[in-house]
């Protein structure tokens, strides 16, 4: 049971490059979640899923698109990069009143 | 206005000593869920403790405990028998309404908290 994973774990890109980061959680989650994480800031929602086959947008949600076409699986995309984007981002899934989150990944963005 | 607020950007505990990290929190839904996050200097996020609107007492998880004053609209945490691994960030987080509505959580700007030996 590796709970919530994320890849890669580190990346740098160069404005307007294109990325996706993965998240996948191995609990049979049906809610997953994605944030960032910016100096002094606490984390801020993204997108989410309420399950297989939905996203919704969070607070933060643009330049960002979401997939989740697998239950375990969910999809952040970056179609045109920008140094705004340059954070620590997490993903998360539910269960309960807990939400579990996965290492993070560090973006940067020149 | 903001969600959560975290007043405290740093605080200092002696190491075995008591210390209480505030949190308020802003919302009309009567239905909502308070938690606390810890974040080490590694980065991941540790889910420490979580109090619900309708609990009527107070959480508590070993040394974390919640004190929760629902008419001031605050969720402090409180660690006793502070330790040197205690170092780290500490978030406040809040849901807002049913779990229907997505479970979302708006979280605080964090405190920073120092253990000394």
């Amino acid at each position: 049971n590796a709970g919530v994973t994320q890849t890669p774990k580190f990346r740098v890109l160069k404005t307007g490059q294109s990325m996706t980061l993965l998240c996948a959680q191995d609990m049979n989650h049906e809610y997953m979640y994605w944030y960032r994480q910016d100096p002094g800031m606490g984390l801020r929602l993204i997108h989410y899923s309420v399950g297989e086959g939905t996203t919704a947008k969070g607070e933060v949600p643009d330049g960002y698109n979401v997939s989740r076409l697998k239950k375990q699986n969910f999809l952040l995309g970056l179609e045109s990069a920008a140094p705004s984007q340059t954070s620590v981002y997490f993903c998360a899934s539910l269960k309960g009143n807990q939400q579990f989150f996965g290492p993070g990944t560090r973006l940067t963005v020149l | 206005a903001q969600k959560i607020t975290q007043t405290q950007p740093g605080m200092f505990v002696q190491e075995k000593e008591a210390v209480t990290l505030d949190c308020t929190y802003d919302t009309s839904d009567p239905s909502y869920g308070l938690f606390w996050y810890k974040q080490p200097s590694s980065g991941e996020m540790i889910f420490l403790i979580y109090q619900g609107s309708y609990d009527q007492q107070n959480a508590t998880e070993g040394r974390y405990s919640l004190n929760f004053q629902k008419a001031r609209k605050s969720a402090n945490l409180v660690i006793s028998a502070s330790q040197l691994g205690d170092s780290a960030m500490y978030f406040c987080a809040m849901r807002e309404g049913l779990q229907s509505s997505g479970d979302k959580l708006t979280f605080g700007t964090g405190t920073r908290l120092a253990v000394r030996p």
